[in-house]
């Protein structure tokens, strides 16, 4: 079965930072493009960035491009999501996919709130 | 950043009749690889979106046959032929020819 499990959302002021993970089983992480994709509270789906199997290609939405960093340890089976510089439009729930292009598996997705 | 605009935004259904869904894309979604990623995805209430269709007509693992795509170029459209209550929720297309975008969510209903 495969499971996309993310964690590390919180509250957090403007202007500061959290970091998102997304721990993956069941399937080859290694072998997958992986994304993330945001959903503000009660909106559609935003696409935020992806990452290459082995990191040396990334991708950014204009609207988190120079804040947010996409990484990834494939011996750890681990996603991250470095988020700076945070503001108020970047509250919603964020979940990590597998896939670049088809975004097959998703995980439960991980509340980030940011407020003073 | 290439457009996705859903019709209609919310459609009311009876049980076990059929539904559709279309999506335009404000341009072409043919990828200079050949493909087509035009994908369809469903979110139940208080769940995380689930992949249906990808490539405009591919089902996805465990996805009902009755769910299907069609379409081409800058026209695509999502058909349930039979309605089921656990079909309740929204439905988003996305494409991935570019960097992803997604339409606006069209809610599918139980009349």
């Amino acid at each position: 079965e495969v499971q996309l499990v993310e964690s590390g959302g919180a509250l957090v002021q403007p202007g500061g930072s959290l970091r998102l993970s997304c721990a993956a089983s069941g399937i080859t992480f290694s072998t997958y493009w992986m994304s993330w994709v945001r959903q503000a509270p009660g909106k559609g789906l935003e696409w935020v960035g992806r990452i290459k199997q082995d990191g040396s290609e990334k991708y950014y939405a204009d609207s988190v491009k120079g804040r947010f960093t996409i990484s990834r340890d494939n011996a750890k089976n681990l996603l991250y999501l470095q988020m700076n510089s945070l503001r108020a439009e970047d509250t919603a729930v964020y979940y990590c996919a597998s896939g670049g292009w088809n975004l097959e598996w998703w995980g439960q997705g991980t509340l980030v709130t940011v407020s003073s | 950043d290439v457009v996705m605009t859903q019709t209609p935004l919310s459609s009311p259904v009876t049980l076990g009749q059929p539904a559709s869904i279309s999506c335009r894309s404000s341009q072409s979604l043919v990828h200079s690889n050949g493909n087509t990623y035009l994908s369809w995805l469903q979110q139940r209430p208080g769940q995380p979106p689930r992949l249906l269709i990808y490539q405009i007509s591919n089902r996805f693992s465990g996805v009902p046959d009755r769910f299907s795509g069609s379409g081409a170029g800058t026209d695509f459209t999502l058909k349930i032929s039979r309605v089921e209550a656990e079909d309740v929720g929204v439905y988003y297309c996305m494409q991935a020819t570019q960097f992803p975008t997604f339409g606006q969510g069209t809610k599918l209903e139980i009349k």
